[in-house]
């Protein structure tokens, strides 16, 4: 059974381009959450998908949006990068009687 | 979800037992308490949750005080493949879709021959 997968594993991009980041949640979950972990800090919540929508967001701008598919995999697009917006990002799928599994998240570096 | 506080690092010689501490004085009643572990370059892991009762599963046991007020997870037998970050997380749904997890510092354990 295919645990969460994620690609690209790593990405660098320019500054001021757009990236999209690709998640295909485990079998069983419709739920995917998109988590930023900067070097050295926890995870902080970037927003989450059920049914196609965004069900809850965390304090992130507008430049980072999403898309859930039919299929209940899930993409983040981050537009006009900055510098800061490099870090590991991690998405996470669960289900109402599942827990959230991890990825093992996309390393994005911004130069 | 109440906040968690947890000691920036710790070391636990291999073999021993790693007993890792988390205060989260403003739980309320309906929250649990979480553990999960980061291992280098991987995302999260799922270690083991409670409400009151302790609980132990294959990876861990986790003790949780009278009062709820703080906690323990105990790996009885560290590994040096139990070097990780390992966070808790209070939260007050018992699984799955609704809220996020609210990830604070973690403690990173560093498991030595």
């Amino acid at each position: 059974d295919a645990g969460v997968t994620q690609s690209p594993t790593h990405l660098i991009k320019t500054r001021g381009q757009q990236v999209t980041l690709r998640c295909s949640p485990k079998s069983g979950h419709d739920t995917v959450s998109w988590y930023q972990q900067a070097l050295g800090q926890g995870p902080q919540f970037i927003f989450q998908y059920y049914e196609e929508e965004e069900r809850q967001r965390g304090n992130f701008p507008d430049r980072f949006s999403g898309h859930q598919f039919p299929n209940y995999s899930s993409e983040l697009n981050v537009n006009a990068l900055l510098l800061g917006d490099s870090a590991l990002y991690l998405c996470a799928s669960s289900s109402r009687d599942r827990g959230y599994t991890f990825g093992s998240g996309t390393r994005l570096t911004v130069v | 979800d109440a906040k968690t506080t947890q000691p920036p690092s710790m070391d636990c010689a291999e073999g021993r037992a790693a007993n890792l501490p988390c205060n989260h004085s403003t739980i309320s009643g309906n929250e649990y308490v979480y553990w999960y572990r980061q291992i280098h370059s991987q995302g999260p892991q799922y270690i083991i949750h409670g409400l009151k009762n302790n609980e132990t599963n294959e990876m861990a046991s986790l003790i949780i005080t009278e009062d709820r007020k703080s906690s323990t997870l105990i790996l009885p037998h560290a590994t040096l493949r139990d070097t990780a970050v390992y966070y808790c997380i209070v939260r007050n749904r018992p699984w799955g879709a609704g809220n996020m997890l609210t990830f604070g510092g973690g403690t990173r354990l560093m498991v030595k021959p």
